[in-house]
């Protein structure tokens, strides 16, 4: 199972704040993803790389950025946070290869006051 | 329009007693299905999974079925737990869709 990790867990910002969510993987998977979440819904992708400078937007339209300059890290930037960007955000790796399975980091909690 | 429904939203069980969460998908393509659990304010935890040329797949206490005509499948947990109390994603990808989850059914398993 990989080891994936989120910073931070939970954040309270105002509105108009420029955030960046950090995840990290240490298994070395060249895939990773963001999703979002609000409680009772499913999971949307918002956003993929399938290796060192891939990015690819995913089927919810947002207004977050990310980068992949290194395997093993794939932040997620909200230029100016709005109250609709209050969600949890999951950052998930997987092997390169077909039908792998995503692991999940533990998630950040976002408010956006 | 969702492509992966799971069309109730929670489910109580005793402990001890079997815990069906069932799953329906529209995508033809879909040939990988995937269940998670997740615990409030943790990520989903990987379960099981079960290619579409199988109908079922084991692993302890977890079994999934899968009934590609009906485009449905069922995870089965017996026994049931209360530390199996969580929420449930039913997730399945194919062709070029990436992973499409449900919305999740939460079980609570009372003692």
């Amino acid at each position: 199972e990989a080891d994936i990790y989120q910073t931070p867990r939970y954040l309270v910002i105002g509105t108009g704040k420029k955030i960046t969510l950090e995840c990290s993987q240490t298994m070395g998977h060249d895939k990773m993803y963001w999703y979002q979440q609000d409680p009772g819904m499913e999971l949307h992708l918002i956003h993929y790389s399938y290796g060192v400078n891939s990015t690819e937007k995913g089927d919810l339209s947002s207004e977050s950025t990310v980068s992949r300059i290194r395997t093993e890290h794939f932040p997620l930037t909200l230029e100016s946070a709005r109250p609709s960007h209050t969600s949890q955000y999951l950052c998930a790796s997987s092997e390169r290869g077909f039908r792998e399975t995503q692991y999940f980091g533990p998630g950040t909690r976002l408010l956006v006051l | 329009d969702q492509q992966v429904k799971q069309n109730s939203p929670s489910l109580s069980v005793q402990e001890g007693r079997i815990s069906i969460l069932n799953c329906d998908y529209t995508n033809s393509m879909f040939d990988y299905f995937l269940w998670y659990k997740k615990y409030p304010a943790e990520g989903p935890t990987f379960l099981i999974s079960i290619s579409s040329i199988k109908d079922k797949n084991e692993d302890g206490r977890f079994t999934v079925f899968l009934n590609k005509s009906a485009k449905h499948l069922s995870l089965h947990i017996v026994p049931s737990q209360p530390g199996d109390s969580a929420v449930y994603f039913c997730a399945a990808e194919g062709g070029n869709t990436p992973l499409v989850f449900g919305k999740g059914t939460r079980l609570s398993v009372i003692a």
